[in-house]
């Protein structure tokens, strides 16, 4: 029951922009985004509680869609310190289920 | 600063020998989680933890055990029994029985074995 993500990997110049997907088989509630930089702890970014809500954090937004049990990451001029690996979260009784990640790469 | 904090940063375990993590927090959180992750690959949960003197079993929690006897700490311990340790570990936390909370982790445990 892990969500999945796509795609595994992206790699972007300065500037471009991505998209990432997060589905899950159960039904959603709340989604959680987290970015891994290499080495480091996972850091929160966002979460969205309601269905079709949107959120924004810098340049980087995200939709949920309870509906279709997904949730997408939207990257929008991407910046060198967008890389890191991305991770969504849901909601399983009192404990998060992480995706199975994204990387990210994002080249000068 | 309130926090999460894991040491040590790095630890070596002998063949044969437990190993004890730490993570204190310093942020009232009720609950604690404690995760494993492997070289390029996701986070799984071994332990969670949503009051003190209560904890648990996730994902993998074979070779490990954990204890809560305060709400600012949540200890993990690798046991013997776990054979292939190698791996980096977090512990995180977040509050209110952590429902539809963000989740705060600690800077991780590196552990090796000799």
């Amino acid at each position: 029951q892990q969500p999945v993500q796509s795609p595994q990997a992206v790699i972007l110049r300065e500037g471009e922009d991505a998209v990432i997907n997060c589905s899950s088989s159960k039904a959603l509630y709340s989604v959680h985004w987290y970015r891994q930089k290499h080495g480091e702890a996972p850091v929160f970014l966002m979460i969205l509680l309601k269905g079709g809500e949107q959120k924004g954090h810098d340049k980087i937004s995200a939709s949920f869609n309870e509906k279709k049990q997904q949730s997408s990451l939207y990257l929008t001029a991407s910046q060198l310190s967008y890389s890191g690996t991305y991770f969504c979260g849901t909601e399983n009784t009192d404990k998060l289920i992480f995706g199975t990640g994204t990387r990210l790469q994002v080249f000068p | 600063d309130g926090g999460i904090t894991q040491s040590p940063k790095y630890l070596f375990r002998k063949e044969g020998q437990n190993v004890t993590l730490s993570c204190e927090q310093n942020l009232n959180h009720d609950a604690m989680y404690w995760y494993r992750q492997d070289p390029g690959q996701g986070l799984r949960l071994i332990y969670y933890s949503q009051i003190v003197n209560d904890f648990q079993k996730g994902d993998i929690a074979e070779g490990y055990s954990v204890s809560r006897e305060k709400k600012e700490s949540f200890p993990l311990t690798v046991t013997s029994a776990q054979k292939n340790p190698t791996a980096f570990y977090l512990c995180a936390s977040r509050g209110s029985r952590g429902i539809n909370q963000p989740q705060h982790f600690g800077d991780g445990t590196r552990l090796s074995i000799l």
